[in-house]
């Protein structure tokens, strides 16, 4: 069965510490892994895909990294305003682009 | 302008009402997907549609209706309201090429008494 695990469920940081939220998976047949953010009262907004192992995409303080099992969002430096829930999602494999998403990552970053 | 836009975006109702959920989109996008996330869960896929014409169930369809009156609109129905389906409910579209990223709106914010 398709499955998508993140973790930690939540995650408390300092301005300025370095961390990396993990998404791991499984699926039959990686077809994309992409990375979404979401505030408060918002939809989730789209970040990244990852396509193959050893690849790996960069925006601002955010780098994404894929292996043939997981997936870290990696945080440099962190600011407040990158406070917001984090969610990952792995196209499955099928006719269609059906997208399981994992329960994602609250990050608060504190001054 | 919001690409996707949802109304409404707060409704309580009660047991047994029928409720619809509207999403229109400006993006000029063919797929259309409804989803519903819960406190601790993904989000997870009501229904999905690539043309007007062509309506498919998600994994958790039971107790919900759609309709894509055209290519820009697609509507989410609960016939009869049950407390259980009290939820955050999001529209999302994408392009028609395979692993596209899709685009959510704000969603609407769904409680059942």
């Amino acid at each position: 069965e398709d499955q998508v695990t993140q973790s930690p469920e939540a995650l408390r940081l300092q301005e300025g510490e370095s961390s990396s939220l993990n998404c791991s998976y499984t699926v039959s047949g990686l077809r994309g892994l992409f990375w979404y953010r979401q505030d408060p009262g918002k939809g989730p907004e789209f970040l990244f895909t990852l396509y193959s192992a050893g690849e790996e995409k960069e925006k601002e303080r955010l780098k994404a990294t894929l292996t043939k099992k997981e997936s870290f969002l990696h945080i440099t430096a962190p600011k407040p305003e990158d406070s917001a829930t984090y969610l990952c999602a792995v196209r499955a494999s099928g006719g269609y682009n059906k997208l399981i998403f994992g329960a994602g990552t609250r990050l608060a970053v504190h001054p | 302008d919001a690409d996707v836009t949802q109304t409404p975006r707060n409704r309580i109702t009660k047991t047994g009402k029928r409720i619809m959920l509207e999403c229109s989109q400006t993006k000029g996008h063919d797929r259309m997907y409804w989803y519903r996330q819960d406190p601790g869960l993904g989000l997870r896929l009501i229904y999905y549609s690539f043309d007007v014409k062509d309506i498919n169930k998600g994994e958790i369809s039971d107790g919900y209706s759609v309709s894509r009156q055209a290519q820009a609109k697609f509507s989410l129905s609960l016939e009869s309201a049950i407390p259980n389906q009290t939820a955050l409910y999001f529209c999302a579209t994408s392009e028609g090429t395979a692993g596209q990223p899709q685009h959510f709106g704000d969603g609407t914010r769904l409680s059942i008494l």
